[in-house]
């Protein structure tokens, strides 16, 4: 199974500040068709999951243009450029190059 | 507008059985592969298995810790997929999701709905 290490746990976060959490996976993301099979979700308190980013760096439809995906390989990194308040959540990694999937532990953004 | 509606979860006791379901609406679900997920405040998210859709035969996969045990299915005709669990112990204990899975050169969960939860406790 694919082991997805993200950090840090917990990011206490300014509003205005940016943010930035790293996920690390146990073996490359990346498929021989050529992409990478990283998502970043967020799950807000009380909601279910919303995706953010797909295919490591693309941002979903409806996502603010703060939130950014980068990496490659087996690093990959979500960037909130300024954090807002509605950003709070816990946010996670998966894989879905091969089954089973695999999710990060989490970070949990909350705002100072 | 679209749904994804999760039910039959409770409360039972170790070694019984469950059923969930999961309505959907708003979207092709005969196109759309579903996928569960399992949550818990001590373990976190738990990939449980999925389903694909007909054109790649229903094929199933499941989590190894679930494998032998839980049972994914699907209904075209009424929108609805299925999770049949048995044998269930305490670790089983999780609020359990369903998720339309978009399969491509891209791959994501595209819906989720909104859980329900299952206790495994005498």
């Amino acid at each position: 199974d694919i082991v997805m290490t993200q950090s840090p746990l917990s990011l206490p976060v300014s509003p205005g500040e940016p943010a930035s959490i790293s996920c690390r996976s146990s073996q490359s993301l990346l498929h021989s068709n050529g992409y990478t099979y990283l998502e970043w979700y967020l799950q807000k308190p009380g909601q279910s999951p919303q995706l953010l980013i797909y295919l490591a760096s693309s941002r979903a439809a409806g996502v603010p243009d703060r939130f950014s995906g980068s990496g490659s390989g087996i690093d990959f990194t979500l960037k909130i450029n300024t954090v807002e308040a509605e950003d709070v959540g816990i946010y996670y990694c998966m894989q879905t190059l091969q089954v089973p999937l695999t999710f990060g532990g989490g970070t949990k953004v909350e705002i100072k | 507008e679209v749904q994804l509606v999760e039910s039959g979860g409770g409360l039972v006791q170790p070694g019984g059985s469950l059923k969930l379901s999961c309505a959907a609406s708003g979207f092709i679900f005969s196109d759309s592969a579903i996928h569960w997920v399992r949550q818990t405040s001590a373990t976190g998210r738990e990939w449980v298995g999925r389903v694909r859709m007909k054109t790649k035969n229903y094929a199933t996969a499941y989590a190894e810790s679930v494998k032998g045990r839980f049972t994914i299915s699907r209904d075209d005709s009424k929108n609805t997929a299925f999770l049949q669990m048995s044998s269930l112990t305490t670790e089983d204990t999780a609020v359990y999701y369903c998720a339309r899975h978009v399969e491509g050169s891209g791959r994501y969960f595209e819906y989720w709905g909104q859980g329900t939860p299952v206790t495994v406790s005498s």
